[in-house]
């Protein structure tokens, strides 16, 4: 068990819906990270927060966002969902942004996320 | 951006064998390359990792190299038993700016045969 938790474990909606996924880092982490794996694009950085702001960004289309609140939790929001974004979704924490020091990440279980 | 290649893509080994994989990368700026194991339904799981200031590391039957020169670094799982059947990723980052994304390999499927 890393410590990160994330909610829903298992999510099945329609075309055009919209979702949020939860995640609650590690306790003390202040960075969380967002990560797509799906069987044809693997496993793809969408976006870091860090203590509430966002630090980088990857592969994100316009359609998804996150935040990062101030009790530090994110959440991912996907928009007029398309059948292509059925993939899991896993988020990541580490303590510290990396002040020059790349930073361990550890993953969360993952949302399994069905667009039918 | 970042590039990462894995190979093998799948690896049948015998229980007690050595088990090896490899990934390249392209960005001479990254400096952490991490090792994650993943199994069915799970996320993925830091097994070991290494810095670009050091060239070797182990961890009981685990251990990886890195080859800077070269932009590549290497998995190496000893005596391996039917509990490390899995899919292995590599990954590699560089910190700009504070920001912290992993790159990853597309995974390799270990399996142990008894």
């Amino acid at each position: 068990d890393s410590g990160v938790t994330q909610t829903p474990k298992h999510l099945i909606t329609a075309t055009g819906q919209r979702v949020t996924l939860r995640c609650s880092p590690r306790s003390g982490d202040l960075s969380v990270y967002w990560y797509q794996q799906s069987l044809d694009q693997g496993l793809q950085f969408l976006i870091q927060y860090y203590n509430g702001e966002e630090r980088a960004k990857g592969n994100i289309l316009e359609r998804f966002s996150a935040q990062q609140f101030p009790d530090l939790h994110s959440e991912l929001n996907l928009s007029s969902l398309e059948l292509g974004d059925s993939a899991l979704y896993f988020c990541a924490s580490s303590p510290t942004p990396g002040q020059g020091v790349t930073d361990t990440q550890y993953f969360g279980p993952g949302t399994r996320l069905t667009v039918l | 951006g970042e590039n990462v290649e894995q190979h093998p893509s799948t690896l049948s080994v015998q229980e007690g064998d050595s088990a090896v994989i490899k990934c390249t990368y392209s960005d001479s700026a990254s400096n952490y390359f991490p090792w994650y194991k993943q199994e069915l339904g799970k996320g993925p799981q830091l097994i070991i990792d290494i810095r670009s200031n050091v060239g070797e590391k182990k961890d009981q039957r685990i251990a990886v190299t890195l080859n800077k020169t070269a932009k590549h670094f290497s998995l190496h799982i000893t005596e391996t038993q039917p509990e490390d059947s899995a899919v292995y990723f590599c990954a590699a980052s560089a910190n700009t700016g504070g920001g912290n994304k992993l790159t990853f390999g597309t995974g390799t499927q270990l399996k142990v045969e008894l």
